[in-house]
């Protein structure tokens, strides 16, 4: 079946835009979690949803940065008025939730570049 | 808090000769414990977890309380080995990760 997608694969804007990236989970996963993967930076967890549950918003860098869950399925990762810092790929992936040794499938990303 | 640490961005060695990615942690509680691997033009993926107690591709890692490590090893690297390789720690009761900054490993022909 199909894996996780995300879109765009890769975005430019300009400094002060706001952006919005896209994350489909695989069918079925209940858990969804972005992440942001900067440069020497590792990745970075940003934010945490599972189910209906209220999401785990704890990693998220700033007020800029928030992202919803509709129906329990696509999810929007939103960056308002970006900053060059906010440049790196960032990375959605999927679960079947909490799970012992529960294995989550990642997207390919998107490049985001903040001019 | 909790915190996962590769001490070496890079690594290259010959192949066949063994290998060795090092991942250290800290956290309070009862860890799991991944290595998450990133080939080249590829995603993320899953390489093994300790839970499992699995060797995937050759790789084993084994979980060692004492020390907070869980190293990744193989005995004869090859080529195609060759990836990005990051060390990742879930908290119990929590399901997000948090991941070490990785390693790149160069297999040398």
């Amino acid at each position: 079946g199909a894996g996780v997608s995300q879109s765009p694969s890769n975005k430019v804007t300009e400094k002060g835009k706001d952006v919005e990236l896209r994350c489909d989970p695989i069918s079925g996963h209940t858990a969804l979690y972005w992440y942001r993967q900067s440069l020497g930076q590792g990745l970075e967890f940003l934010i945490y949803f599972q189910g209906n549950s209220a999401p785990d918003k704890s990693g998220l860098p700033s007020d800029r940065f928030s992202a919803e869950r509709t129906g329990g399925s696509v999810s929007t990762l939103t960056i308002q008025r970006t900053q060059q810092e906010d440049s790196a790929v960032y990375l959605c992936a999927s679960s079947f939730g909490l799970a012992v040794g529960g294995e989550q499938f990642f997207g390919p990303g998107t490049r985001l570049t903040v001019l | 808090a909790q915190r996962v640490t590769q001490p070496e961005k890079l690594l290259s060695v010959f192949k066949g000769a063994p290998v060795e990615l090092k991942c250290n942690y800290s956290y309070s509680g009862s860890p799991e414990l991944f290595w998450y691997v990133q080939y080249s033009r590829q995603r993320l993926q899953l390489l093994l977890r300790h839970i499992s107690r699995e060797s995937i591709k050759g790789f084993t890692a084994d979980l060692n309380k004492g020390e907070t490590s869980f190293h990744l090893k193989k005995p004869f690297a090859q080529e195609e080995d060759s990836a990005m390789y990051y060390c990742a720690l879930k908290q119990t009761g929590a399901n997000n990760l948090f991941f070490g900054t990785g390693t790149r490993l160069t297999v040398i022909p």
